[in-house]
Parts: structure tokens; C-alpha cells; sequence
């Protein structure tokens, strides 16, 4: 079945560093999706990537999508200690006409201050 | 409408007892999905409604486990005979018909089965 792979599952960066996580399908997607899930709090949809080579920007955050749709990335430049969380990818998964989306395996993010 | 609402916050079951979840999406919002979520993995799909209907169920999803949305409301989830390895976050998200829109999740129920 389909699966949504992440790198790297965790990462610790010194504030003001920068951070990219990568998020790669065994399938080409239609579309693909980031959330943001802060410690103890629930997913929040930052971004939706459609087209491919697709590039979108958000203040420090910059997502990609790839030129075969079959990765994307989001990277975030000098990190602060906001960033804090885990970063999910989540991709549309078709059976039969219906659409669920499946999840990424994470990036955790560590900012030290 | 303040968004997806989850009751209870937290559940403590003893092992075989019965729960059930509530989950009331946002009211325009016509899917609504079930997920899962233990610690330092990402959310794993269990099922999801169109409107009152359950259009796929996990494969992962025991028979222990049933979820209804009647009138395309609120949705329960119910988990029977529970077991120490149903311990998890169950998170409910719903997002509007279109497929490729974003999901807006509840705060999520945590469930601890001793």
C-alpha cells in the first residue's frame, strides 16, 4: 500500500539555524499537505502543494513539491523557538473514488535557544 | 463555531470495559475522519464519513471498534472489550466535501487503558 516516508525523525538546531525536513511517496500524489503539531496540541494545516515543481512561501517556511510529485519539502529558515513541534506531511490516498489522507511519519524539531 | 469539539478530553478504562468518544465537527463541514495517534507516531487513519455515510474503514480497525455519524452530525466512535494496546490520542478532523482541502482537528480524546 502506500506509504509516506519522512526524514529526518528528529532534528535539534540551534536557534537562528535552519531546518528542512523531506517527505517522499512510493506513489505519485495529486496533491500533498503539511501540518504542524506543537507538543500536546493537535495537527494545524499550514499548506497545501499542487502542481508540480510547485513552490509557496509562508514568512521563514518554504514548501516544495516535486518535479515527479512523488516528494516534497518543507524548510524553514532561522529557525526560532516557536518552530517547536512536529512537522507532518499527508498525502491523499484513493480506494475505489473515496479519499482519506495518509500521514507522514514526522519530523520532530527542536529549537535550543 | 469555535471548531472541531472532542468529549471526553481524557478516558481511563479498566482493560474490557466499554468507551465511547464524541466528536462534533465544524457544522458546514461534510467529512469527518477518525485518526489515531500514539506517542512519536503520526496519526493513523482509522475511518471517515460523507456526510452520514462511512465511506472506508481501516483494515487495521478491529471489530472491536465502530464509529457512527447519524445525520451527518456529530460522530462516535465506540471501542468494545478495550485493550492495553487501544492506549492512544483518537483524534477526529473534518474538512468540507472537496477531497483536497484541509483538515481541521479537534484537541483529541486520550485514552488509557490500565
Amino acid at each position: 500500500g502506500q506509504q509516506v516516508m519522512q526524514i529526518p525523525q528528529y532534528q535539534h538546531v540551534q536557534e537562528g539555524e535552519d531546518f528542512t525536513t523531506y517527505c517522499n511517496s512510493s506513489t505519485t500524489l495529486s496533491n500533498i499537505q503539511w501540518y504542524k503539531q506543537r507538543p500536546g496540541g493537535h495537527p494545524v494545516f499550514l499548506i497545501q502543494l499542487v502542481k508540480s515543481g510547485e513552490v509557496k512561501k509562508q514568512k521563514r517556511l518554504t514548501f516544495q513539491f516535486g518535479e515527479a510529485k512523488k516528494n516534497s519539502s518543507l524548510h524553514i529558515t532561522a529557525t526560532q523557538t516557536t518552530d517547536v513541534g512536529t512537522y507532518f506531511c499527508a498525502a491523499p490516498h484513493s480506494t475505489s473514488g473515496t479519499y482519506k489522507y495518509i500521514f507522514g511519519t514526522g519530523t520532530r524539531l527542536k529549537v535550543l535557544a | 463555531d469555535t471548531g472541531v469539539s472532542q468529549n471526553p478530553r481524557h478516558k481511563i478504562t479498566k482493560r474490557g470495559q466499554n468507551v465511547t468518544f464524541r466528536c462534533d465537527p465544524i457544522s458546514e463541514h461534510n467529512r469527518l475522519y477518525w485518526y489515531r495517534q500514539t506517542l512519536g507516531q503520526g496519526p493513523e487513519f482509522l475511518t471517515y464519513f460523507q456526510n452520514e455515510a462511512q465511506l472506508e474503514k481501516s483494515r487495521l480497525l478491529s471489530d472491536r471498534f465502530s464509529a457512527e455519524r447519524p445525520k451527518g452530525s456529530f460522530s462516535t466512535l465506540e471501542i468494545q472489550r478495550t485493550e492495553q494496546g487501544d492506549s492512544a490520542m483518537y483524534l477526529c478532523a473534518s474538512s468540507y466535501l472537496n477531497p483536497s482541502t484541509e483538515a481541521f482537528f479537534g484537541q483529541g480524546t486520550r485514552l488509557t487503558v490500565v
